[in-house]
Parts: structure tokens; C-alpha cells; sequence
């Protein structure tokens, strides 16, 4: 089991241009969760998703950012128009739902120059 | 309202020593608490977890925390330091089923 998968693990971008961080949960995990850890700070809850919904986006920027897990293939979270201050570390977790464990993942670190 | 503070941002103890993190937290429910720990460059592992049942929850590699009420606190310990031990830890409070206060993270250092 390789466990939650997070690609890419560094991503570099130009301000302006747009990013794609994907991850794919663990075999049999249907929710996934997003989480951005910004320098200096605690990891803050961005998003929940169950296949092909959106359950909880409260903690989503409310532009530019976006979020899917489609009924194949991993979730992705899409930041578009990059700016310096979305460089942080970007973690996603999985669980098989409510009451179960949750696995987090080696998480992408996105620069944005 | 949730939150989650970690009283420490650094603690520096020497091996063989014992280890304690703190946290508090407040919630306005009974709350399911959780310590992560997180090495360089690898993903948050679980160190316990706390969901109502019994107050001393013992972990992964050592460690416990214990829940207590009375002090809204979930402090994390260890009787003895390993130099595998130096990371970065994280107390977590489980809100509405699917959201996760973390901490500010404390960071651990090991002393040979």
C-alpha cells in the first residue's frame, strides 16, 4: 500500500501562472482533505471532497483557488494567477470516512517566484 | 469556537531525558484530539489519538498524552528522548467530523 501519494513534491512557478498539486488518496480511501501550511504557521483546513463532491470548501480562498476529486483519477487542487504569498506547504490527507484514520501525505512545497 | 495552542515553539531536551510538549485547547464540544508528528521533508505521521475513551492515550514510539478537562489541556510526553525523536509535532483538535485545528507546531531537538 503506498500510502497517500502527492505529486509534484516542489513545484516552482512564476507569478501569474497557474498550479496543479495531485494527490492521490489511499487504495480504498474515498475522502480526501486538503491542508496548507504556511512559514511560521500550523497547517489550516482548506477542503474537504468525497468522489466527485465538494463536502466542506470552507477554508478555500475565495479566488483562484479550486478544488476536485473527479470519479477517477487523483484530487487536484488548482491555484491559478500565482502570487508570492500561496508559496507554502501543501498537504493532503485521505481516510475511508467519518470515524476512520486519516493518512496525510508527504505534501507539495510550492514557490512562487 | 476551536482552536489550538502549543505553548512551546521550540523545546531542546538531551537524550535519555523525558520530553514534554504542551498544548491546550478550547472547544465547544468534546473534542477528538490528535498529536502528529512531522519529519523533514516527510509526511504528518499519528502519534495518538484521544476520541472520549480512556483518558491516557499511549502511541506510536513511546509516547502518551493525557487528556484532562478540568485543564482543556492534551499534553504530549515521553520518559525517555531518542535523537529519532527531533521533529516537529503537531496537537490537533477534530472539529465538525472532517475539519483539523492544528497547532503552531512545536519543534523538538535532541542533545547527545
Amino acid at each position: 500500500n503506498a500510502g497517500v501519494m502527492q505529486n509534484p513534491r516542489h513545484l516552482v512557478r512564476r507569478r501569474g501562472q497557474e498550479a496543479r498539486l495531485r494527490c492521490s488518496p489511499m487504495k480504498g480511501h474515498s475522502h480526501v482533505y486538503w491542508y496548507r501550511q504556511l512559514p511560521e504557521e500550523g497547517l489550516k483546513f482548506m477542503v474537504y471532497l468525497q468522489k466527485e463532491n465538494i463536502i466542506d470548501e470552507s477554508g478555500m480562498p475565495k479566488e483562484r483557488f479550486s478544488a476536485e476529486f473527479p470519479k477517477e483519477g487523483p484530487s487536484i487542487l488548482r491555484i491559478q494567477q500565482v502570487v508570492r504569498g500561496d508559496s507554502a506547504a501543501y498537504f493532503c490527507a485521505s481516510s475511508m470516512g467519518d470515524g476512520y484514520g486519516y493518512t496525510f501525505g508527504s505534501g507539495t512545497r510550492l514557490t512562487v517566484v | 469556537a476551536q482552536s489550538v495552542t502549543q505553548l512551546d515553539s521550540h523545546v531542546s531536551v538531551s537524550e535519555g531525558t523525558p520530553v514534554l510538549l504542551r498544548c491546550n485547547y478550547s472547544s465547544s464540544y468534546s473534542p477528538s484530539l490528535f498529536w502528529y508528528v512531522q519529519h523533514p521533508n516527510k509526511g504528518l505521521q499519528l502519534l495518538l489519538k484521544y476520541t472520549s475513551a480512556a483518558t491516557l492515550v499511549k502511541g506510536i514510539n513511546g509516547f502518551e498524552a493525557e487528556f484532562k478537562k478540568s485543564e482543556t489541556s492534551f499534553h504530549l510526553t515521553k520518559p525517555s528522548a531518542h535523537m529519532s525523536d527531533a521533529a516537529e509535532y503537531f496537537c490537533v483538535v477534530r472539529y465538525r467530523r472532517v475539519q483539523f485545528y492544528f497547532g503552531t507546531g512545536t519543534s523538538l531537538t535532541v542533545i547527545p
